[in-house]
C-alpha cells in the first residue's frame, strides 16, 4: 500500500523557521515533491528532491534521505503570508508518458506576527 | 510558467444531473493529466490518470462509470460527473505534467472545480 505521514498542524512566528516533515511507505519511489496551498486554492509547486540532500530554492529548502524513507520541508523567515497546507507528494511509479504522485495528509502551518 | 485552465471554477447542480468540468493546459502540452478529488481540510485522492488518446486509468474504488475522464486532445482533458447526487459535492482539481518537463516532479493545478449538487 502506500501512505505517508506529515504532523496535521504547525504553528510558528514571523521570522522564524519551521520544519515539516514527511515519511513515507510507497511500492515505488523515484522522489519527493512538496506543494503549498492556501484555503479555496490550487496547490502550487515548492520543490522536488529525487536524490538524497538538500534543495535550496530562496527562503524554501527541502531535504530527502531515500534510506530512511524521509524527507522535509524548511521554511526560513516565515511571513505571515505562508500561512498554507503544505504537502509532501511521492512520485511512485515512471510511466512510459507521465508519473504518478501520491500525496500526504497535509500540513497546517499557521504563522502568528 | 506553465499555466493550466479549469472550468467552471464553481457549479451548483441538482441531483441526478451530469456535470462537466473541463482542464486545458494553455501554453504546453500534456500528455498526461490527473484529476482529484479533495474534501475540506483534507489532501488530494488521486482519482484517476488520463493519457492523450487512450483510456483513463482509475484508482480503486473510484467508479469510471460515474466519472468518466477523456483526454481528445494533448491540451484538454474532461471530467464528467454523470447523475450527481448530493455526495458527489466536493472539490475537484485537474493537474499536468508538461511532456517537455516529465522529470522534474512538478505538476501544474488547475484553480479547482467546487461542485454542489442539490
Amino acid at each position: 500500500g502506500q501512505s505517508l505521514e506529515q504532523p496535521s498542524e504547525v504553528t510558528a512566528v514571523e521570522g522564524a523557521i519551521v520544519q515539516i516533515n514527511c515519511t513515507y511507505q510507497t511500492s515505488g519511489f523515484y522522489g519527493l515533491s512538496w506543494y503549498q496551498q492556501h484555503d479555496g486554492g490550487a496547490p502550487t509547486f515548492l520543490s522536488y528532491n529525487a536524490l538524497d540532500g538538500l534543495e535550496e530554492t530562496g527562503r524554501f529548502s527541502s531535504f530527502l534521505s531515500r534510506s530512511d524513507s524521509y524527507g522535509y520541508l524548511l521554511l526560513q523567515e516565515l511571513q505571515m503570508k505562508d500561512s498554507a497546507s503544505y504537502f509532501c507528494a511521492v512520485r511512485d511509479t515512471d510511466y512510459n508518458y507521465g508519473q504518478n504522485f501520491v500525496f500526504g495528509p497535509g500540513t497546517r502551518l499557521s504563522v502568528l506576527p | 510558467g506553465a499555466v493550466v485552465s479549469q472550468h467552471p471554477s464553481r457549479v451548483i447542480c441538482k441531483s441526478g444531473t451530469s456535470v462537466k468540468i473541463e482542464c486545458r493546459s494553455l501554453d504546453f502540452q500534456a500528455t498526461t493529466m490527473f484529476w482529484y478529488r479533495q474534501f475540506p481540510k483534507q489532501s488530494l485522492m488521486l482519482m484517476a490518470t488520463s493519457n492523450e488518446g487512450s483510456k483513463a486509468t482509475y484508482e480503486q474504488g473510484v467508479e469510471k462509470d460515474k466519472f468518466l475522464i477523456n483526454h481528445a486532445s494533448l491540451t484538454l482533458s474532461t471530467l464528467t460527473v454523470t447523475s450527481a447526487h448530493p455526495e458527489d459535492s466536493s472539490f475537484y482539481i485537474c493537474s499536468a505534467q508538461s511532456s517537455g518537463r516529465s522529470n522534474t516532479g512538478e505538476l501544474f493545478f488547475g484553480e479547482g472545480s467546487r461542485l454542489t449538487v442539490l
